[in-house]
């Protein structure tokens, strides 16, 4: 059975860079039919994509945000990992990684747990 | 972006109850609407993929219908256990777009 995990710090200070990694197990990240996607959610709020990657490392990017969020792969760690750079208390969320249908209507399933990640001096 | 947009925000409602949920897209995207449900702290769980495939596992109450700018999601008989919230999806355009959850509470 597929399972994501977020990891990274859980509190970011402003202006500085939140780096965040999902772990993949059950399963291989080069699968050809899936991409990985991360997704965030503003505490009591809703969800918002984030950007989204395939196996040999083409991305796409929520526009909104596409200037400060690189996504990478590491096919040999079996992980994908996000950075959101300049990030400021908008930037405080649950941050989710997903799995992505790539072949048919690029829905998320599953998803991680979520890490919370805050951002305050 | 397109927008897409849930009624209610809010149901309470009863056990065996049949509940409807809408969302609406600011322009047309096909069938590519998916809905979920998240259960408080939990992370979201796919049910319905495509407008009104059902997801592998999930209950036979939870159907999905609907395509262009107009979808539902209907649970047939509520069960306690159904309490979340329910958010709709579009993949049809960049970027992919969230409805802003319904919530249900049982009464």
């Amino acid at each position: 059975q597929l399972q994501l995990q977020e990891s990274g710090p859980g509190l970011v200070k402003p202006s500085e860079t939140l780096s965040l990694t999902c772990t993949i197990s059950g399963g291989s990240i080069s699968s050809s039919t899936y991409y990985w996607g991360w997704i965030r959610q503003p505490p009591g709020k809703g969800l918002e994509w984030i950007g989204s990657i395939y196996y040999s490392g083409s991305t796409y990017y929520n526009p909104s945000l596409k200037s400060r969020v690189t996504i990478s792969v590491d096919t040999s760690k079996n992980q994908f990992s996000l950075t959101l750079s300049s990030v400021t208390a908008a930037d405080t969320a649950v941050y989710y990684c997903a799995r992505q249908s790539a072949v048919a209507g690029n829905w998320f399933d599953p998803w991680g747990q979520g890490t919370l990640v805050t951002v305050s001096s | 972006e397109i927008v897409l947009t849930q009624s209610p925000d809010f149901q309470s409602v009863t056990p065996k109850e049949k509940v409807t949920i809408t969302c609406r897209a600011s322009q047309s995207i096909g069938s590519s609407l998916h809905w979920y449900q998240q259960k408080p702290d939990q992370s979201p769980k796919l049910l319905i993929k495509y407008a009104s495939q059902s997801f592998s596992g999930v209950p036979s109450r939870f159907s999905g219908s609907g395509s262009g700018t107009d979808f539902t999601l209907t649970i047939n008989s509520l069960e306690a256990e159904d309490a979340a919230t329910y958010y709709c999806h579009q993949s049809s355009s960049l970027p992919y777009t969230f409805g802003q959850g319904t919530k249900l509470e049982i009464k």
